[in-house]
């Protein structure tokens, strides 16, 4: 089976564009989270999709979006690009409640 | 709300045994993860611990006293590419997501 797929594996930005994220899960996952990962902070929930409906929402403010696709595909969004938005994204799939297996990430850097 | 906390940095000799600890603090409790991450790469799972006791997987282990709010991942015979950050996580009751600590990074030393 196929792992977690996770497109750009980098990016590099500028203050103020905005940005998009795809997430591909394991074939047969219909939950797709995402994490914003840097030194200081660790790994920090931003939101999880199942069935297409965001089911919970970590604490960031309204710059960052997401979605996700019948496939189960998912994108996530950030607009208004700050510095402080330099990070790795990490997309995990699973089954609700069940273990999360984790794609390579994107790292974004912001200029 | 959910608390986490867990060493920041451990250093160990390859081939010796070394233990990574883990306390939480949560709301509810619907299990306890493991995973192993190195440099520039993603997580990988480790283990799953939701009752009370050890779970071994060939030179991991894992530990878990839910009246405790504690946990420990084991790790023998160490080898060099077991450096690495080891993230504990845990799940609350219902609907809720993950939640992770901030790591633990592992030096193993010659």
């Amino acid at each position: 089976k196929a792992g977690v797929t996770q497109t750009p594996r980098y990016l590099i930005k500028t203050r103020g564009q905005q940005v998009t994220l795809s997430c591909s899960p394991i074939s047969g996952h219909r939950s797709v989270s995402w994490y914003q990962q840097t030194p200081g902070q660790g790994l920090q929930f931003l939101f999880e999709y199942f069935s297409e409906t965001q089911r919970n929402k970590g604490n960031f403010p309204g710059r960052f979006s997401g979605r996700q696709f019948s496939n189960s595909r998912s994108e996530m969004n950030v607009s208004t690009l700050e510095l402080g938005d330099s990070a790795l994204y990490l997309c995990a799939s699973g089954q609700p409640e069940e273990t999360q297996y984790f794609g390579p990430g994107t790292r974004l850097l912001v200029l | 709300g959910q608390n986490i906390d867990q060493p920041t940095e451990m250093t160990a000799t390859e081939g010796a045994i070394v233990q990574i600890n883990c306390t939480y603090q949560t709301s509810g409790f619907n299990g306890l993860f493991w995973y192993q991450q190195h440099a520039g790469e993603a997580p990988t799972f480790l283990s799953y611990n939701v009752l009370d006791g050890l779970e071994e997987k060939g030179r991991f282990s894992s530990f878990l006293s839910r009246s405790k709010g504690y946990s420990y991942l084991l790790l023998k015979e160490l080898q060099m590419k077991d450096s690495a950050s080891y993230l504990c996580a845990v799940r609350g009751t219902g609907n809720t997501p993950l939640v992770f600590g901030k790591g633990t990074r592992l030096s193993v030393i010659a």
